[in-house]
Parts: structure tokens; sequence; C-alpha cells
């Protein structure tokens, strides 16, 4: 049961340039939507979310945009630092309750 | 800054064992959720807890799981009789209401041999 697909495993960017990372969902009726990063060995970490009224939110070098008729939402760092090197996760929200992660894309940005 | 913590850190167990992963949400959070993610895979929900009983749960969160907030600060996710495929990275989660993003604990990392 894919409903929301991150069809990129792993993505490697040049410190300073813009990394985007993308996630594809299935189910319309998503109405809220969330990036976090994963460090090994800890938790996911919320980044920035989008409800699914907005098409694009932001917060400082984080940007998502939301393509509702293409059911497709990005995220764009920029300019990405190597710290920013981890495992991103998007995720939706199902109902009142439910969150269904994405299987994740290995950002590694290089010095 | 308020974090999720949870206990043990890493737990090893013997196949058909009882387990017990505890969580300690933030303490105004509302909204309680166990995730466990497989070596390598996404991280997948199994359950949601609101109003001191479960709000909803995933395929995987059959009856050899169960959830408790035995005295209003603990979360427990107790698994009757483990078997191989329960072993992964177990996450526990919280948020105060629906307009704010989850706040993730640590993990635990069960083994089950």
């Amino acid at each position: 049961d894919q409903q929301v697909k991150q069809n990129s495993p792993s993505l490697s960017v040049q410190e300073g340039r813009i990394s985007i990372l993308n996630c594809d969902y299935t189910n319309s009726m998503f109405d809220y939507f969330l990036w976090y990063k994963k460090y090994p060995a800890e938790g996911p970490t919320f980044l920035i979310s989008i409800s699914s009224i907005k098409d694009k939110n932001e917060d400082g070098r984080f940007t998502v945009f939301l393509n509702k008729s293409a059911k497709h939402l990005s995220l764009h760092i920029v300019p990405s630092q190597p710290g920013d090197s981890a495992v991103y996760f998007c995720a939706a929200r199902s109902g009142t309750y439910k969150y269904i992660f994405g299987t994740g894309t290995r950002l590694k940005v290089l010095a | 800054e308020p974090e999720v913590t949870q206990t043990p850190s890493h737990q090893v167990t013997q196949m058909g064992q009882e387990v017990i992963l505890r969580c300690v949400p933030i303490s105004n959070h509302l909204y309680f959720y166990w995730y466990r993610q497989i070596l390598g895979q996404k991280v997948e929900f199994l359950v949601s807890f609101y109003n001191n009983e479960i709000s909803e749960k995933s395929e995987i969160f059959d009856d050899q799981f169960s959830v408790e907030r035995p005295d209003g600060s603990n979360f427990t996710l107790k698994i009757r009789s483990t078997k191989l495929e329960d072993s992964a990275m177990y996450f526990c989660a919280s948020y105060r209401d629906r307009n704010y993003e989850q706040y993730f604990g640590p993990g635990t990392r069960l083994t089950v041999t």
C-alpha cells in the first residue's frame, strides 16, 4: 500500500546549491503534508508542513510546494549545507489521526 | 526544550517472549503514536491514542499488540509474543493538537532472536 512515494532513494548535491526532494501521493483525501529529517539512531525531526489548501509554505531555507492536481509535493532546501545530510521523509495525514510516511530520500550535501 | 523520551534504547528478546516498550510523551500533549521502522524501510504507522483510547490502528497492529497510558505520563507498547519480523526501530511520537507537528522520541531498537 504505497500511498506516499519518494521515488528517489538518494540525492547528492553540492554545498550552496539547491536540493529538491520529491514526493508523490495517491490519496486525494490527504489534508496535511509534512517533511521530516532523520539522522541515524535518532527519531524523525519535523521540518516543515503544508495544508492541502495551500500551494507553498516557506520557513528559512526550506520551502515546500504542493501541486494538488499532480498529487505531488516537493521540498526545496537552499542553500544546501553539509549538516542537511540526512534521510528526508515526507508524510501525509489521512483522516484525523493517521500519518503515512514515504520511503525516504537520503540526501548527501557535498562540501 | 521538552522532548519525548523512550526506554530502553535497545531491547533484545527471544521469539515468543513479551516485551514492553516505554515512552514518556511531552507533558501537555494529547495525541500519542507508535511507529516502527524495519531496517532500511519506511516509517510505518502502528497506532494512535487519544483521550485514553485507541483512535486508529494499522493492519500491522494486530491482537499481539496493545497500548496503554497507565499513569498519565507513560505511554507503553506491548507485544505479547514476539516474532522475528517484529525486529525494528519503534518510535513513539506525540503532539498537542492537529495544528502542531509530531515530536518523535529517539526510538527503541527491538531485536528478536
